[in-house]
């Protein structure tokens, strides 16, 4: 079966700038997660999506940050503004049985 | 709170040795705990994972990890390293069956010697 997609791979930006990261996640797997993984550390949870209803957002900085995943599919999480300290790996995983990671997107915030 | 300590931020071990890697857990219910791995510039991979029974859990790659309540321990082990085993470890708990909303430790990175 196809693996969680994610894309870009790779994106540098400058702070103040906005950033959008998009996740295609295992067919058929209604559970979505977005994590960070700052460097040097393990990944944090920031947003849980059923379908396409938030779970849990209690570590998403909602000040910046927003994700939304509308026909409980696809998702997107968006930073506005970025600032120097998002500079990491932003992981996208799905779960039914089981949960599957994708490969990240490496944000860079000069 | 779950939370998840890895006390080794770096090992190094020779290739054929065998490779043991810390993990400790605070949760104040039944813990459901994994095990992933991360090669550079790869996506996490699960290894193994314990939700009950058997306190002795194999996975993949020849990974297995003993579960002991006593100590809140989940140490990973593998008896024979090979070189492509280099990569950073995670350990991980999760609230509840089928909850895959993990908590991570900082992981560490396994390096192996020729």
């Amino acid at each position: 079966e196809a693996g969680v997609a994610q894309s870009p791979r790779y994106k540098i930006i400058e702070k103040r700038q906005s950033v959008a990261f998009w996740c295609n996640p295992i067919s058929g797997h209604a559970t979505l997660y977005w994590y960070q993984q700052i460097l040097g550390q393990g990944p944090k949870l920031l947003i849980q999506f059923q379908n396409n209803g938030v779970v849990d957002d209690s570590q998403l900085p909602k000040d910046r940050f927003s994700a939304e995943r509308l026909k409980g599919v696809d998702s997107t999480l968006k930073i506005q503004p970025a600032k120097l300290e998002d500079s990491a790996v932003y992981l996208c995983a799905s779960s039914s049985h089981e949960q599957f990671f994708g490969p990240g997107t490496r944000l860079t915030v000069l | 709170a779950q939370s998840v300590t890895q006390p080794d931020i770096h090992i190094t071990v020779s290739e054929g040795a065998s490779l043991e890697l810390r993990c400790n857990y605070s949760y104040g219910a039944t813990p459901y705990l994994f095990w992933y791995v991360q090669s550079p510039g790869q996506g996490l991979q699960l290894l193994l994972k314990y939700f009950s029974g058997d306190t002795l859990v194999q996975g993949i790659k020849g990974f297995e990890a003993e579960f002991k309540r006593s100590q809140s321990s989940f140490n990973l082990r593998k008896p024979s390293v090979h070189w492509s085993d280099a990569a950073e470890y995670f350990c991980a708990v999760g609230p509840t069956l089928g909850d895959y909303k993990l908590s991570f430790g900082a992981g560490t990175t396994v390096t192996v010697r020729a």
